[in-house]
């Protein structure tokens, strides 16, 4: 399966302590992306590459958040002194710019589902 | 970016058609209309994406008027497969453009049943 991949699945952590993701998008893909999501909700954008450039970051992602992608291919999400409300699925999603100009279609990892205690 | 409206949850049957309509109506020119399929426990999955008139796939259409302010996904004789939420997103089509991000709202609940 060459799709995007996430790691871990799960993570439980205690409030306070720092916590990390890994997303590995598809390999031609040089685009990026960070989500969250909690239930009920629908995704909410964190933040974006193109390559290994941080292009934009969302108002959610607070200076407890840092994400990087050093070579333009995978990319990790750290979130520092973890609090009860970063509980949520963090989600990964790559694409590669089209062609025609249409809207990338983004392909989606499986997420990381964070709870904090 | 051009926010959407679209119903918080729809039920079928196996075997029915299945419209969802979704309002946008600040759509912008460079806007194009994607929708997105999630399970639970999975990240969502694109289904179908258009800028006027009507697209069709393998899994479903596509109809949007002529004036853009609105999109109607049509699954043909859904399955209990099918329960799942579906997500409209209006997004910036322009090449190259940094605004591909996407913003789902809390999209629509489908229920199949038997």
């Amino acid at each position: 399966d060459t799709g995007v991949s996430q790691d871990p699945r799960h993570k439980i952590t205690k409030r306070g302590q720092n916590v990390t993701f890994r997303c590995d998008p598809i390999s031609e893909h040089n685009r990026l992306y960070w989500y969250r999501q909690t239930l009920g909700q629908g995704p909410e954008f964190l933040t974006y590459f193109q390559n290994e450039a941080q292009l934009e970051k969302s108002r959610l992602l607070s200076d407890r958040f840092s994400a990087e992608r050093p070579k333009g291919s995978f990319s990790t999400l750290e979130i520092q002194r973890t609090e009860q409300g970063d509980s949520a699925m963090y989600l990964c999603a790559s694409s590669s710019e089209l062609n025609r100009g249409f809207t990338d279609t983004q392909y989606f990892g499986p997420g990381t589902r964070l709870t904090v205690l | 970016l051009a926010k959407t409206t679209q119903p918080i949850s729809m039920d079928s049957y196996e075997g029915q058609e299945v419209n969802i309509t979704c309002s946008h109506n600040n759509i912008a020119t460079n806007d194009y209309i994607t929708w997105y399929q999630q399970f639970p426990s999975q990240g969502p999955r694109f289904i179908i994406q258009g800028y006027k008139t009507k697209v069709t796939n393998e899994v479903a259409s596509l109809f949007i008027p002529a004036d853009r302010k609105s999109s109607t996904l049509s699954l043909p004789r859904v399955s209990l497969s099918d329960t799942a939420v579906y997500y409209c997103l209006v997004g910036d089509g322009r090449r190259g453009s940094t605004l591909g991000r996407l913003y789902f709202g809390r999209g629509t609940q489908l229920t199949v049943w038997p």
